[in-house]
């Protein structure tokens, strides 16, 4: 069955940078997207951007241009958010999700989500 | 950017009721609309791709409708599981900015 597994909860400073991981089992990795979406508390979804499984291409949200990094290592079927400068209002649950080969396509399965929390 | 519009932000219903939610795209996005449902304090989970395909697993009381601009996400006949907050998606896209279905 498919599966994406997030690494655990996160505390940062402000201007610190926090690295999410999303492990997936029961596909073929390469075959499919990894997409990122993010939730503040109490807020709607944000999504944040994709990265293909097969090439590592991205597309990131505009606001987040500069300080998001997406990767992959496909040896692990692993798939990595990075976010940079961070401030209190990136305090918020990370969601990793498989989306597809190409940035069209929807998210069919979700991860269990990263709560980050950023405060001095 | 293309924004997407929902409609109601929030919506009280009972259980047993037919519920429709809109969902408005800012320009033309053709069938590429997902539906998603989200309950408190857990992942959201897909119901609707390509407008109206339904998700394997997801019960047949929900549909979807709608291309180019406008979109619904129809309930049929609501039960108690479905009180939640729904969201519409352009692929990999921002957001509409929820729906919350309460229990009237």
């Amino acid at each position: 069955q498919v599966q994406l597994v997030q690494s655990g909860a996160e505390v940062k400073k402000p201007g610190a940078s926090v690295k999410v991981s999303c492990k997936a089992s029961g596909y073929t990795f390469t075959n499919y997207g990894i997409t990122w979406v993010r939730q503040a508390p109490g807020q709607g979804l944000e999504w944040m951007g994709w990265i293909s499984g097969y090439d590592g291409n991205t597309n990131y949200a505009q606001k987040l241009q500069g300080r998001v990094t997406m990767t992959t290592d496909t040896s692990t079927s692993t798939a990595y958010m990075e976010l940079s400068s961070l401030r209190s209002d990136d305090t918020a649950v990370y969601y990793c999700a498989r989306g597809g080969s190409q940035l069209l396509y929807w998210a069919d399965y979700w991860g269990q989500g990263t709560l980050v929390t950023v405060s001095s | 950017d293309i924004q997407m519009t929902q409609s109601p932000s929030t919506l009280s219903a009972s259980v047993g009721d037919r519920v429709t939610i809109t969902c408005r795209a800012s320009q033309s996005i053709a069938s590429w609309l997902a539906w998603y449902q989200q309950k408190p304090g857990k992942a959201p989970n897909l119901l609707i791709y390509d407008a109206s395909s339904l998700q394997s697993g997801v019960p047949s009381r929900f549909s979807g409708s709608g291309s180019g601009t406008e979109f619904t996400l129809t309930i049929s006949s609501l039960q108690p599981d479905d009180f939640a907050t729904y969201y519409c998606q352009h692929y990999n896209k921002p957001f509409g900015q929820g729906t919350k279905v309460e229990i009237k």
